[in-house]
């Protein structure tokens, strides 16, 4: 059956230093990936996408990398700030199309002490 | 622009109750969400419309769960008779299409069966 997988333990790390998630995924092809974050009581929001055929994709202090043949994509937040802390989610999208579906990770919650 | 809205926020009922929760999306997106999310897992998919018409529905429980999007912009979604184990936040979320567009999430209603 389709799985990804996401650390379910809390990642602990200091202001300044570089966080990484990680969302492995097996039997799945996706054509797509996001990475949504969420914040207690909040539902989640958006990132970033990357496409299976992008090897890497930034966004400011953000960059996300995406390998097929690994079936892994890696969430960076470089000089990472306490307002950082948050759960961040991988969805992976099987199809360019509006009729496939957005199937979600359990997420990984990141905590940047000051 | 105006987010995502939902109401209630929150609700409480005992089991075998109905609850209704209504769902405003954005102004021009034609991707219309419902997402169950329970505590510690991610956001799993209930029913996805485009305009007023359903395009995946597979995972929602029908027995008990209903949903409709009247004239293509508000929804509602429904549970009839719940259950314990219907305990999670509702996230309801839009999008200008369906694939790999970003989704845009509400806050929420976080309803608990008793």
């Amino acid at each position: 059956s389709q799985k990804i997988e996401q650390n379910s333990e809390a990642l602990n790390i200091q202001e300044g230093k570089t966080a990484t998630l990680t969302c492995n995924y097996t039997n799945y092809s996706p054509a797509y990936l996001q990475w949504y974050r969420q914040d207690p009581g909040r539902g989640p929001v958006f990132l970033l996408l990357i496409r299976e055929n992008e090897k890497e994709k930034r966004k400011e202090r953000l960059k996300v990398t995406f390998d097929t043949t690994l079936k892994q994509s890696l969430f960076h937040i470089t000089a990472s700030q306490p307002a950082d802390s948050a759960t961040y989610l991988c969805a992976l999208l099987p199809m360019n199309s509006g009729y496939s579906t957005l199937t979600f990770g359990k997420g990984t919650m990141l905590l940047v002490s000051p | 622009e105006a987010g995502v809205a939902q109401s209630p926020r929150y609700k409480i009922i005992e089991k075998r109750q109905s609850v209704a929760f209504w769902c405003n999306p954005i102004s021009g997106h034609a991707t219309l969400y419902w997402y169950q999310q329970i505590l510690g897992q991610g956001p799993k998919l209930l029913i996805q419309f485009q305009n007023n018409g359903v395009v995946d529905d597979s995972q929602l429980p029908k027995d008990r769960f209903s949903a409709e999007r009247l004239k293509g912009v508000d929804s509602t979604l429904k549970i009839q008779p719940a259950k314990l184990e219907d305990s999670a936040v509702y996230l309801c979320a839009s999008s200008w299409e369906g694939g790999p567009y970003e989704q845009y999430f509400g806050p929420g209603t976080r309803l608990t069966v008793t």
